[in-house]
């Protein structure tokens, strides 16, 4: 079983709609999550993080994490044409020499106008 | 700022040739690593560094060489170029800190070398 299991898709959804994407995770030693957004032909960057069970939101980005379950999502609300993109979670454990994040393989997300 | 910058963009190589990708970040970031992604496998770590001197196997080492001689440079070396190396790779960095990598300190990504070996 890998460690952080991602549903590739793609999700195909309509503008406005509200998008829901989600990881599991076996590790219970992740402390760090992370959301990291990856337009075509580009390097992921930072969209969203968290290290605490609950709810994350910014703008129309809202990050949950139930460690309980560990399971995270990231919700995205009113959603655009420009949030097409692979979105891809990633974790890390907490501690001096934690530098590895695990990755998530990223889930490919199309909005259509 | 020119924050993570990988060269060349894109590289075709023939099986045993060998070849330098650069990565070069003007953020003074002490932690500096490099991935590859390919279709259903995800980014996976091939080798980080957490100062100058220092370097360190990630989960797919086999095949590549790192070194660390300057804070701002970390090239991947591939000796012996096969076709299961075609590849994006991409170079990240990050402030390095006691607790590692955390929500405070994210990788800044460069845009990837784009590697085809045939």
């Amino acid at each position: 079983q890998k460690e952080v299991e991602q549903d590739p898709g793609p999700l195909s959804v309509p503008e406005g709609a509200i998008v829901s994407l989600n990881c599991t995770y076996s590790n219970s030693a992740f402390q760090y999550f992370m959301w990291y957004r990856q337009y075509s032909r580009k390097g992921p960057e930072l969209l969203m993080y968290t290290y605490s069970s609950g709810n994350k939101e910014d703008g129309r980005f809202t990050a949950q994490v139930d460690k309980s379950s560990k399971y995270i999502s990231l919700f995205i609300r009113d959603s655009q044409p420009s949030d097409s993109a692979t979105y891809l979670c990633a974790m890390s454990v907490r501690g001096a020499g934690s530098y590895q994040l695990t990755f998530g393989k990223g889930t490919k997300l199309s909005v259509i106008p | 700022n020119a924050g993570v910058t990988q060269t060349p963009k894109f590289q075709v190589l023939k099986t045993g040739q060998s070849m330098t990708l650069q990565c070069a970040q003007d953020m003074n970031h002490e932690y500096m690593s490099w991935y590859r992604q390919d279709p259903g496998m995800g980014l996976r770590l091939i080798h980080y560094s957490v100062g100058a001197g220092i370097t360190d196997q990630g989960e797919v080492p086999n095949g590549y060489n790192v070194s660390r001689s300057t804070t701002e440079d970390f090239p991947l070396r591939l000796l012996s170029a096969a076709p299961s190396q075609t590849s994006v790779y991409f170079c990240a960095s990050s402030y390095y800190g006691a607790k590692g990598i955390s929500y405070n300190s994210p990788l800044h990504f460069g845009n990837g070398t784009r590697l085809t070996v045939t």
